[in-house]
C-alpha cells in the first residue's frame, strides 16, 4: 500500500532537547512538506522540499531543521531554539509542487 | 485579515441534513483544495479544483473564480461525516510554484444521529 507514515504518534521533549520527527513516503513523490497545526489556527508551513538534497524555509522555520537525503524521507528536527514546540506536526507529499498533497497521520509533540 | 476565510467555524447538524461550508479567499489562485481532518488528526484530501464543480459520492465542491468563493456541500449527512473541513488555496504565481498552500482555520462539523 502506498502512503505516508509519520512516527512516533506522540513525542515528549524535555527542555533543551532536540527531537526528530520521522516522515516517510512510498508514493514516489518529489515534493514533501512539513506543517505545524495549533488549536484555532490554520496549518502553517515549516519547511518544504521539491527535490532530493534541496529544501526551502516556509513561514515558521525558526527553531526547526530538515534534511532530504533520500526521495522517500524528510525528517524534521525540533531544536532547543524552538521555544514553543507543543503542537501537532503534519508531513505531506505531492507528485509535483502544485499538485494535490497527501498527508501523513501526524505527530503530536508535547513538552515535559 | 486572513487570506482564506471559512464559515461557519462550527456547525451542528442532524443526520440526513444538507450541509454547506463556505470558503472565501483574497488572493489569485491556481487551485483550491478541500481537506477533511478526523478527530485522530490525519488529513485526507477531498477535492482539488480550479473551476466549476466536482462530485464524489455525497460530497460536492463548487468554485466561483470571479467571486473568489468555494462551497463544500454534503448531502444526506451522517455522523461519520463529523470532522473538521479545511479549505486551502495554491496561490497563483507563488514564486516558482512551490505548491505552498494557504489554509483556512477549518470548520468543525458535528452530525448528530
Amino acid at each position: 500500500d502506498g502512503g505516508i507514515t509519520q512516527s512516533p504518534k506522540y513525542l515528549f521533549r524535555k527542555e533543551g532537547q532536540n527531537v526528530t520527527l520521522s516522515c516517510e513516503q512510498n508514493l514516489n513523490h518529489d515534493a514533501m512538506y512539513w506543517y505545524r497545526q495549533d488549536p484555532g489556527q490554520g496549518l502553517r508551513l515549516i519547511y518544504y522540499s521539491q527535490i532530493v538534497n534541496d529544501f526551502q524555509k516556509g513561514d515558521i522555520a525558526e527553531g526547526y531543521s530538515v534534511s532530504r537525503e533520500k526521495k522517500e524521507s524528510f525528517p524534521l528536527t525540533v531544536t532547543s531554539a524552538q521555544k514553543n514546540p507543543t503542537a501537532f506536526y503534519l508531513c505531506a507529499s505531492s507528485f509535483l509542487a502544485a499538485s494535490a498533497q497527501y498527508f501523513g497521520p501526524g505527530t503530536r509533540l508535547l513538552v515535559l | 485579515k486572513n487570506e482564506v476565510e471559512q464559515s461557519p467555524q462550527n456547525l451542528t447538524a442532524q443526520e440526513g441534513e444538507f450541509i454547506t461550508i463556505n470558503c472565501s479567499y483574497s488572493v489569485g489562485i491556481s487551485a483550491l483544495h478541500w481537506l477533511q481532518q478526523h478527530p485522530g488528526g490525519g488529513i485526507v484530501s477531498l477535492f482539488m479544483l480550479s473551476s466549476g464543480k466536482k462530485k464524489h459520492g455525497r460530497l460536492i465542491a463548487t468554485i466561483n473564480i470571479q467571486e473568489k468563493h468555494s462551497s463544500l456541500h454534503i448531502t444526506a449527512s451522517h455522523p461519520r461525516d463529523s470532522a473538521v473541513y479545511i479549505c486551502a488555496v495554491t496561490p497563483r504565481g507563488y514564486g516558482g510554484s512551490q505548491g505552498n498552500l494557504i489554509f483556512g482555520k477549518g470548520t468543525k462539523l458535528s452530525v448528530k444521529p
